[in-house]
């Protein structure tokens, strides 16, 4: 079965820090992944998709960037965090599909 | 079932009551539903999907309704539990392409009262 993965699950960072979130998927190959922010109380925002390695697709502009090194890793960065950019991150996986899971998300406070 | 401001939209019912969760959708286009129940602090979990030849579709305790005319959504959830406590969300995909891209409505918080 396919499990994803997210990492780590809440951060605290200051204004001005670098960013590295982690998202992982087992158990598929060539998965579409998927980054969303979600702030407190809204829905889902698409930040970046990917349907391959080194494939990154940008839907806003924004202080963040995403990377796929990797068939089954998906990650998110940033070189200054605002304070605009706490929030809650999810990271999902679809294959083939419309559906798309999603991973218990990480927590990030920029203070 | 769309935010107005910053508050989410809320439903309140009690224990064992049938619930309606309306959402309103965008796309014409849009061919493929889904709705999704996220609890505090968690990701998203898949519930139910509809294609737009359907109008209904039933699974567990959980029924979508759609209505294309009108461009609505609506979940219903029979003998609704404390464990149904979340907000929900409802999404349509981007049709065409690869990427399987879906468009999130801004939910509805549903609280089940004991």
């Amino acid at each position: 079965s396919q499990t994803i993965h997210q990492w780590p699950a809440t951060l605290v960072q200051p204004v001005g820090s670098p960013l590295s979130l982690e998202c992982t998927v087992e158990g598929t190959s060539n998965p579409n992944l998927y980054w969303y922010r979600q702030a407190a109380g809204r829905g889902l925002q698409l930040l970046f998709y990917s349907v391959g390695i080194g494939q990154i697709s940008s839907e806003v502009p924004q202080n963040l960037s995403a990377s796929r090194p990797q068939d089954r890793q998906f990650i998110l960065s940033s070189k200054k965090l605002l304070l605009s950019d706490s929030g809650f991150y999810l990271c999902a996986w679809s294959y083939s599909s419309y559906e798309q899971y999603f991973g218990p998300g990480t927590r990030l406070t920029v203070t | 079932g769309e935010s107005v401001g910053l508050h989410l939209p809320t439903l309140s019912v009690q224990e064992g009551d049938n619930s309606i969760i309306n959402c309103a959708y965008s796309n014409s286009a849009s061919d493929y539903f889904i709705w999704y129940k996220q609890e505090s602090g968690k990701g998203p979990q898949f519930i139910i999907d509809i294609r737009s030849n359907m109008d209904k579709r039933q699974g567990q305790r959980v029924t979508v309704l759609l209505n294309k005319t009108v461009k609505h959504l609506s979940l219903q959830i029979a003998a609704t539990q404390p464990g149904d406590s979340a907000v929900y969300f409802c999404a349509e995909n981007e049709s065409g392409g690869s990427n399987y891209k879906l468009t999130f409505g801004k939910g509805t918080l549903l609280t089940v009262n004991p």
